[in-house]
């Protein structure tokens, strides 16, 4: 079946690098992708989504790679710190539908002070 | 704003049970969601609702019901709790779909049931 996977369950980094945090999909019907953070306790937070018409979107300290010929999703994060540590979840629109959203399992993002 | 709120935090139930998770969001969001999350299994959607009046399943809706009463509440039912639906559940909200934009999460009901 489709699904979105993530290649590193685990991302151990150093304050102030640069972090990124990779995703495949398979299903290439999909066309709206979003990155979520998790922190300890708490339930998803938005933190950046890109269209499938785009390969690359910006926010602040974030950004999103969509390379749709190999059904990869990245996220960078620059200059981690400290309070970056979470789980971070991507999911797509399963296939297109405008109501359902398949995730990922998760990566979890140390950072070392 | 509260944005999304779920009630309670915290929940122990027996086999056998029922009750009623709660949620609620003040932003007048047409789209609402339950997803529950479990230990290596990402979220996976139990059900969602579109708007007042229309539910409908998601990927994992056996053993639960909904309903959508009112655009501000969508209480996620349990009939019969079974050891198998110790989760996290959480609820989730968007103006239109959940697969066109954002959607905003409330913090979680953690569920046992022994």
């Amino acid at each position: 079946g489709e699904s979105v996977g993530l290649h590193l369950p685990t991302l151990s980094v150093q304050e102030g690098d640069n972090s990124i945090i990779n995703c495949a999909y398979s299903n290439s019907a999909s066309d709206y992708f979003i990155w979520y953070k998790q922190e300890s306790g708490k339930g998803p937070q938005f933190i950046i989504d890109i269209r499938s018409n785009m390969d690359k979107r910006q926010g602040q300290r974030v950004t999103v790679l969509l390379n749709k010929t190999v059904k990869h999703l990245s996220l960078q994060i620059a200059a981690t710190q400290p309070g970056d540590s979470a789980v971070y979840f991507c999911a797509e629109n399963s296939g297109g539908s405008n109501y359902k959203l398949t995730f990922g399992k998760g990566t979890l993002l140390t950072v070392n002070p | 704003n509260a944005g999304v709120t779920q009630t309670p935090k915290f929940q122990v139930l027996k086999t056998g049970q029922s009750m009623t998770l709660q949620c609620a969001q003040d932003m007048n969001h047409e789209y609402m969601s339950w997803y529950r999350q479990d230990p290596g299994m990402g979220l996976r959607l139990i059900h969602y609702s579109v708007g007042a009046g229309i539910t409908d399943q998601g990927e994992v809706p056996n053993g639960y019901n909904v309903s959508r009463s009112t655009t501000e509440d969508f209480p996620l039912r349990l009939l019969s709790a079974a050891p198998s639906q110790t989760s996290v559940y959480f609820c989730a909200s968007s103006w239109q779909g959940g697969g066109t934009d954002t959607q905003y999460f409330g913090p979680g009901t953690r569920l046992t049931v022994l």
